[in-house]
């Protein structure tokens, strides 16, 4: 059970076009998604908590216009990456949780933008 | 700042030998203590967790030795097999942080030899 899946795993996409990537919680129903961003060899670094129908809570620095998240219904948020840049290549982690303690991670989308 | 610092950065240890991995804290509203290991290219897993009305928990080769007047955790691998090969987070998080925001440590990269 708690299963967290993310579409696509891995993307590569012209610098200036948009991203959009997929959280899914699959056997259970999720109040609460987060979004991390994590760098080679590096810690996660949680970009922003979004909660079912209502407005994404963002981390200091993180530009929300830039990084529009979406959380439509139970099992659903979404990650949309706009005018992307070389710099916001990274690896983008979202978690899931169906209590407020355990997160269960999705496997992870690499996005390259050239 | 970091809230829940982790040591060492990086460990090698030899098939059947014992990988130890240690987290400190200072916020005391924390109450939840999961560790999550994570591959190359992967999503984190939830390993193990505990709370503070424990001072061990067990399962299977993983251990958590929770001490809350030190405030600090950690993580004993028993008879570490090359498959443990990987990094290792420890993490916390307080029942009045948003929907269970989690503050990772920086990671533990353990190598097992054969």
């Amino acid at each position: 059970g708690a299963v967290v899946s993310q579409h696509p795993s891995w993307v590569i996409c012209k610098s200036g076009t948009s991203v959009k990537i997929e959280c899914r919680s699959l056997d259970f129903q999720a109040t609460t998604m987060f979004w991390y961003r994590q760098f080679p060899k590096q810690s996660l670094m949680l970009m922003a908590t979004s909660n079912e129908g209502s407005k994404a809570t963002y981390e200091q620095g993180v530009e929300k216009d830039k990084f529009l998240i979406n959380h439509a219904s139970l099992t659903l948020s979404t990650l949309t990456v706009t005018s992307a840049h070389p710099e916001d290549s990274s690896f983008y982690i979202c978690s899931a949780t169906p209590s407020t303690d355990t997160q269960y991670f999705g496997p992870g989308t690499r996005l390259t933008v050239l | 700042q970091q809230q829940v610092k982790q040591s060492p950065q990086s460990l090698i240890v030899q098939k059947g030998g014992i990988s130890i991995i240690n987290c400190a804290y200072e916020n005391t509203a924390f109450d939840y203590f999961p560790w999550y290991q994570q591959f190359p290219g992967k999503g984190p897993a939830l390993l193990i967790a505990i709370r503070p009305d424990v001072s061990e928990k067990k399962e299977g080769r993983f251990t958590i030795s929770f001490n809350k007047s030190a405030k600090q955790f950690s993580l004993h691998i028993m008879d570490s097999q090359p498959g443990d090969s990987a990094t290792y987070f420890c993490a916390a998080s307080t029942p009045t942080d948003s929907w269970g925001k989690l503050q990772f440590g920086a990671g533990t990269q353990v190598v097992v030899t054969p």
